[in-house]
């Protein structure tokens, strides 16, 4: 089982729409959460970190669910811009470092 | 702005070449990592470095050493290069293992 996944899409949505997804992980001792952003043919790039309390920065929402083990990102208004592949990443520390990226999910926002 | 660089932009060797891929992160933080990207794979950590000479081995070190002689560069080799190591290489650095990671623009390798 991969530590990490997520659901590849691609999900097709038009201007204005509403778009969620979710990540699920697999080690329950997992203690960082974070959604990172990759346009084509670029590096990814932090998007927002993930809290406990569940966070939000302007149309985008990030939640965390421990007692299923998985996070969510959820985009609201979609924009042309948010075009993307849309990597998730967990991090446990607590007995040997565990980095995982998710292999991204892949959103197209149409016209 | 956090800077991280990369030494080539596109590289083409030829199998059982000696391949290295340089990083530079100019913030000064302690932590830096090697990744792959394969499509359908996302990124997998191949060695991550928490210290200077300190390395740690990822999900798939199998084929690649590191090297960390001073705090800001971060080397990926390849003994032996073989085709299966065709590959985006991606380099990151972050403050500590639990904060953001910034990524370089990424190696396109091709091993033929």
């Amino acid at each position: 089982r991969k530590e990490v996944e997520q659901d590849p899409g691609p999900f097709n949505v038009p201007e204005g729409a509403t778009v969620a997804f979710n990540c699920t992980y697999s080690n329950s001792a997992s203690q960082s959460f974070f959604w990172y952003r990759q346009d084509c043919r670029k590096e990814p790039k932090l998007l927002m970190s993930v809290y406990s309390s569940g966070n939000e920065d302007g149309r985008f929402t990030a939640q965390l669910n421990r007692a299923s083990q998985y996070i969510s990102l959820l985009i609201r208004d979609s924009k042309l811009s948010d075009s993307a592949t849309y990597l998730c990443v967990v991090i446990a520390v607590l007995n040997d470092y565990k980095l995982s990226f998710g292999a991204g999910t892949t959103v197209t926002v149409r016209a | 702005d956090v800077k991280v660089t990369q030494s080539s932009r596109y590289l083409v060797k030829r199998t059982g070449e000696k391949v290295f891929l340089e990083c530079v992160q100019d913030m000064d933080h302690e932590n830096m990592f090697w990744y792959r990207q394969d499509p359908g794979l996302g990124l997998r950590l191949i060695y991550f470095s928490y210290d200077v000479k300190m390395k740690e081995k990822g999900d798939i070190p199998e084929g690649y050493s590191v090297s960390r002689e001073k705090k800001e560069r971060f080397s990926l080799i390849l003994e032996s290069a073989s085709t299966n190591q065709t590959s985006m290489y991606l380099c990151a650095s972050s403050f500590n293992g639990e904060n953001e990671q910034f990524f370089g623009p990424g190696t396109r390798l091709t091993v033929l």
